[in-house]
C-alpha cells in the first residue's frame, strides 16, 4: 500500500507570494492533518480535515488555510508569505476511526526569501 | 495546556548499548502516545503507539512504556545499531470527547537526537 505522498518536495518563494502544498493520504484514510516543523518551534499542529470538514485547528494566523477533497486529498495554502514561514510542512493521514495512529509523508521544504 | 518534554536533547552511545529515551507530559488526560523516528530532512516514521489504557508496547528491539498518572513514557532500544541514529519524537494526542467533532491533536516534544557510534 502506498504511503502518504506530498508535492512538491521543495519550494522556494518570495515574501508576499502565496503557495499551495498538496497531500495524498494512504488509500482508505479519511483524515488528513498538517504540521509545521521549524528548528526553533519544533513540530506544531496546523489543522486536521476529516471527510472534507475541518475538525481541529492550531494557533496559526488566518494566512494558513486548507481544504480536503472528496477523494481525501488535501491542500494547504499560505498567503502573503513571510520569512518565518520557511519550514518543513508535514502531512499525516489516519483512518479516522480506531487507534488514531498517524502516518506521515516526507514533507515539503518551503524556503521563503 | 499540554506540554511535552523530552530529555536528553541529544545522546551519543557506542554500538551495542541498551538505551532509554524519556518523554514527559504535563496533563495526564491523553488519548494515546506515539513514538516517531525522523531522519535528517525526512518525514516521521511511526515506531510505536500506546493507547491510554495500555502500559507498554513492543516492536522488535523497541519497547515503549506509559505511566499516565506520572505523565511519563520511555522508549527502550536494545542492542543499539548505527542505523538507529536519528531523532526520536514522542507525541501525545489530546482527548477526543469534544461533542463539536474535535478529534484532538498531536502535541510533540522537541525530540532526542541519537547518535550510535560503530
Amino acid at each position: 500500500k502506498a504511503g502518504v505522498t506530498q508535492t512538491p518536495r521543495y519550494l522556494i518563494k518570495t515574501r508576499g507570494q502565496q503557495v499551495t502544498l498538496s497531500c495524498s493520504p494512504i488509500s482508505g484514510h479519511r483524515s488528513v492533518s498538517w504540521y509545521q516543523q521549524t528548528p526553533g518551534q519544533g513540530l506544531q499542529f496546523l489543522f486536521e480535515y476529516f471527510s472534507e470538514t475541518q475538525r481541529n485547528k492550531g494557533n496559526f494566523p488566518g494566512r494558513f488555510s486548507g481544504r480536503q477533497f472528496s477523494n481525501s486529498r488535501s491542500e494547504m495554502n499560505v498567503s502573503t508569505l513571510e520569512l518565518g514561514d520557511s519550514a518543513l510542512y508535514l502531512c499525516a493521514s489516519r483512518t479516522g476511526t480506531g487507534s488514531y495512529e498517524q502516518y506521515f509523508g516526507p514533507g515539503t521544504r518551503l524556503t521563503v526569501t | 495546556k499540554q506540554e511535552v518534554t523530552q530529555i536528553p536533547a541529544a545522546l551519543s552511545v557506542p554500538e551495542g548499548e541498551n538505551l532509554v529515551l524519556n518523554c514527559s507530559f504535563t496533563d495526564s488526560a491523553i488519548y494515546n502516545l506515539q513514538w516517531f523516528r525522523q531522519d535528517p530532512g525526512k518525514g516521521l516514521t511511526s515506531l510505536l503507539l500506546i493507547q491510554s489504557s495500555q502500559r507498554e508496547q513492543t516492536s522488535g528491539r523497541l519497547n515503549a512504556s506509559l505511566d499516565k498518572s506520572s505523565g511519563r513514557s520511555t522508549l527502550y532500544i536494545a542492542a543499539s545499531q548505527p542505523g538507529d541514529s536519528a531523532t526520536y519524537l514522542c507525541a501525545v494526542r489530546t482527548p477526543t470527547w469534544d461533542p463539536s467533532g474535535n478529534t484532538g491533536k498531536l502535541i510533540f516534544g522537541q525530540g532526542t537526537t541519537l547518535q550510535v557510534k560503530p
